[in-house]
């Protein structure tokens, strides 16, 4: 595609609900990288993928964050247990090869636990 | 661990002014160094890069230079533009540990004609 899709752009889910967030990056890059933004402040790190395999997954906050992709292109973010803590935009981005390359942003998905 | 610090905004300035919205950064080794953008209702965008101490970064009027010495890397732009109210984020990745970008909180600038 021309970019990174996200998708759903927005998703309002009950508390303690199963959540999935697709983002489709462009085509032929191979790393992906997932952040959440919270209002009012800068995108944290989550999930870095580099092709199918996850190479840093540090930013994850606890267990019931996970991520997968398993074609080295589409992945999704799955949140268990959703906590209205979890209430955040959460971003993708892809890279040509994960170096000094340019980032490419999608628009996001904001979730919002209720 | 690797951190940015920016200004906190809002920074309001009337058209033609003289901008600059301040980034210091603590990082081990030798990171790159971005400045991000995000227009309302789109998402983040490059706007400059430096990757090593002394090159300076320019895009659409916007520089930044990478000073080791002072670990900063200032946004600065001569005549700001209606068109440039947005959030401006500071960011670098480390070439020693992880790849991920690691931002700042956020500049909201609003320029009022």
């Amino acid at each position: 595609g021309a970019g990174v899709s996200q998708t759903p752009s927005n998703k309002v889910t009950e508390k303690g609900k199963y959540v999935e967030l697709r983002c489709d990056p462009i085509s032929g890059h191979t790393a992906l990288y997932w952040y959440r933004q919270s209002l009012g402040q800068g995108p944290e790190f989550l999930i870095y993928f580099q092709g199918t395999g996850a190479a840093d997954d540090s930013g994850l906050p606890n267990d019931r964050f996970f991520a997968v992709r398993p074609e080295g292109s589409v992945s999704t973010l799955k949140i268990q247990r959703t906590e209205r803590g979890d209430s955040a935009v959460y971003l993708c981005a892809s890279s040509l090869d994960g170096g000094n390359t340019e980032a490419f942003f999608g628009q996001g998905t904001r979730l919002t636990v209720v | 661990g690797d951190s940015v610090t920016q200004m906190e905004g809002p920074v309001t300035l009337s058209e033609e002014a003289f901008l600059t919205i301040n980034c210091t950064y603590t990082a081990t080794g030798y990171p790159s160094l971005f400045w991000y953008v995000q227009y309302p209702g789109e998402g983040l965008q490059l706007l400059l890069k430096a990757t090593k101490a002394d090159d300076k970064g320019s895009n659409k009027g916007f520089e930044a230079t990478y000073r080791k010495e002072t670990t900063s890397f200032h946004l600065e732009k001569g005549s700001v533009q209606v068109s440039d109210s947005a959030v401006y984020f500071c960011a670098l990745t480390s070439n020693t540990g992880r790849r991920a970008l690691t931002f700042g909180s956020g500049t909201r600038l609003q320029v009022q004609p």
